[in-house]
This record gives C-alpha cells, structure tokens and sequence, in this order.
C-alpha cells in the first residue's frame, strides 16, 4: 500500500485479557519498528525486525510483550494479561535498511486502552 | 549508542513569529537527520530531514541547519501559523553497534503551539 497501516485505530479491553495489533508496513521496507507513546510523552522505542535477521526486542518492557513478523511483511503486536500502564498509543513504521538517509514512515497508530 | 537531546520541550510563539528547535547528538558517525511533525491523534509525518554533507536545507517556511562540528541540528519554522501548532521531534541516524544495522534516535518531542 502506499503507507503505513495499523489496525485497530482503537481498541478497549478489560484489564487480564490479551491483544493483537497488526501493522502492515509499505511493500518492500525491509524494516519495522514498534514503539509505545503514552499521553503527551516522546517515542519509546519496542523491537525492530530487519528481514530475516533476529529481531531486537531491547526495548520490550516485560515478558508479556511479544512480537512476530510473518514472511517479512506484517507484523503483530501481542500484549498478553494486559494492565492499565499498558495504555498508550502504539505506533509502527517501516524503512529502507542499510547506510542511505532513509527515514521512517509511521502509521496512525492503535489507542489501546485498559479498563 | 547514539544519544539525541532536544531543547526546548516546550514553545508557544505568537503567531507570524518564528520559532526554532535545537537537537544535540553524540554519535559523530550519525550521517542523517530527519524532523517529524505529529498532529494530536495522527502518526509523526517527516517534514523535512538533511544529510550529513549539507549544511543548511529549506522548503517553504521551513528550514534545518547541521553543524557536523558541534553536533547539533535546528529545526527553523518562519512566518508560524496555527497549523503549525504540533509536537516536533528530531532524530539522528547512525549504526547500533550491537545489532549492526542503522537506526533513527528519536528526541523527546517539542510542544509547539502558535497563538493567534
């Protein structure tokens, strides 16, 4: 597609239960990123997948936080036994790899929201 | 790895004046430095970004200046309007060490908001 897309725009749930986000980056990135943006804060950064190289999960901050990215294209975002920290405006955004001047392209986002 | 500090976190300029936002990074390999603008509710969107041959880049109202020397990067908005009322945020480019691929260090965002 021409950009970034991210589903759901938004999401409720109840605190306990799990979620998906999905991101399905611009055709042919080979780069996608998630961060996590809580209310008026900056860009925290969650895992970065490059092809088929072992992701960077540094950023993730707990075990119920998992990632995948199947055949090198979407990716989803899991949150297991979600809890009311956990809401937060998720973003993912794709690239060029390698050296170039390449920058990101983001999508809207999934408001999550734990009740 | 790459640090970016970004001054100040919040600006409010009256609206016709300019208004510029100042990063600093640490890595002097860092060879790109993109601006993204992010509207309430919506994605960061880049602006503007220059490379790390170039000193000075602008479009329109907006311009960005990199002193490869000092390691600091500005962003400078001219003539501001309503519109432009948004969070700003820097960011630098260059090679994790670690993991061996090129990522974006992302500032902490500046509030910028143009009164009428």
């Amino acid at each position: 597609g021409a950009g970034v897309s991210q589903s759901p725009s938004n999401k409720v749930t109840e605190k306990g239960k799990d979620v998906e986000l999905r991101c399905d980056p611009i055709s042919g990135h080979t780069a996608l990123y998630w961060y996590r943006q809580s209310l008026g804060q900056g860009l925290e950064f969650l895992i970065y997948f490059q092809g088929n190289s072992a992701p960077d999960k540094s950023g993730l901050p707990s075990d119920r936080f998992s990632a995948e990215r199947t055949g090198g294209s979407v990716s989803t975002l899991t949150i297991q036994r979600t809890q009311q920290e956990d809401s937060a405006v998720y973003l993912c955004a794709s690239s060029l790899a390698g050296q170039g001047p390449y920058g990101y392209t983001f999508g809207s986002g999934t408001r999550l929201t734990v009740v | 790895g790459e640090n970016v500090e970004q001054h100040p976190s919040t600006l409010s300029v009256q609206e016709g004046d300019s208004a510029v936002i100042k990063c600093t990074y640490s890595d002097s390999a860092s060879n790109y430095f993109p601006w993204y603008k992010q509207e309430l509710g919506k994605g960061p969107q880049l602006i503007i970004d220059i490379r790390s041959n170039v000193g000075e880049k602008k479009d329109q109202r907006i311009a960005v200046t990199l002193n490869k020397t000092a390691k600091h990067f500005s962003l400078h908005i001219t003539e501001t309007q309503p519109e432009d009322s948004a969070v700003y945020f820097c960011a630098a480019r260059s090679k994790d060490s670690g993991a061996g691929s090129y990522q974006l260090t992302f500032g902490k965002g500046t509030k910028l908001s143009v009164i009428p």
